[in-house]
């Protein structure tokens, strides 16, 4: 059965500090991974996916197909950064999307 | 370009009474449409999607029904609500040959 995991339901992190929000996956084939976010009082959107390789407001994701992991990472947070944050992988017909339990990511000053 | 439309923003319903939320799509044809739940700590939960007019897919068994009656229109109902079907309903949007699903401003339900 298709399975995300995001470990953290609630993560802290400084001003300036590195981050890293876990991802893990349980899927057949090779599903095509996704970081979708959403900012207080704003719709939940596309942050970035792994086929375009980007980086988005300094964000990066790397897929390790061994360890089936998609963790988003950013060396230095930014207090606008504090967000929910949802992993998602797309299944093999692309029909669906299986959306991760989600991480709140909480940026102090 | 395109826009997705999702009503009412907030709803308190008695336990007992039906619902429709409605949600629109406009600047495309054909789309995928789904519904999903995010309730507090469970993350995003799909309900329902939907490949064409008429093709509704279920993926967790519940008091919702879900319609779809023309090509960018898409309605999630319940014949009579339940306590625990309070939560915050969001309608999404994708394209077939794309790969991003579009989301609504969502729906904040209270059942009580």
């Amino acid at each position: 059965a298709q399975r995300v995991t995001q470990p953290e339901k609630l993560l802290s992190v400084f001003k300036g500090a590195p981050v890293e929000l876990k991802c893990n996956y349980s899927y057949s084939g090779s599903p095509e991974l996704f970081w979708y976010v959403q900012y207080s009082r704003q719709r939940l959107q596309l942050l970035l996916r792994h086929i375009s390789r980007e980086s988005i407001k300094g964000f990066t994701a790397d897929l390790n197909k061994g360890e089936t992991s998609f963790h988003l990472k950013k060396p230095f947070a930014q207090e606008e950064d504090s967000a929910m944050y949802y992993c998602a992988p797309r299944d093999n017909y692309g029909q669906n999307f299986v959306f991760g339990p989600g991480t709140r990511l909480s940026v102090l000053p | 370009s395109q826009t997705i439309h999702q009503w009412p923003a907030t709803l308190v319903q008695p336990v007992g009474s039906p619902l429709s939320l409605e949600c629109t799509v406009e600047g495309t044809s054909n789309p995928n449409l789904y519904w999903y739940r995010q309730a507090a700590g469970r993350g995003l939960q799909l309900l329902f999607y939907s490949v064409g007019i008429g093709q509704i897919s279920s993926e967790v068994p519940q008091n919702l029904s879900a319609s779809r009656p023309q090509d960018r229109q898409f309605i999630l109902s319940s014949k009579k609500l339940l306590l625990s079907d309070s939560g915050f309903y969001l309608c999404a949007w994708g394209v077939r040959a794309d790969t991003e699903a579009f989301f609504g401003q969502g729906t904040r339900l209270t059942v009580v």
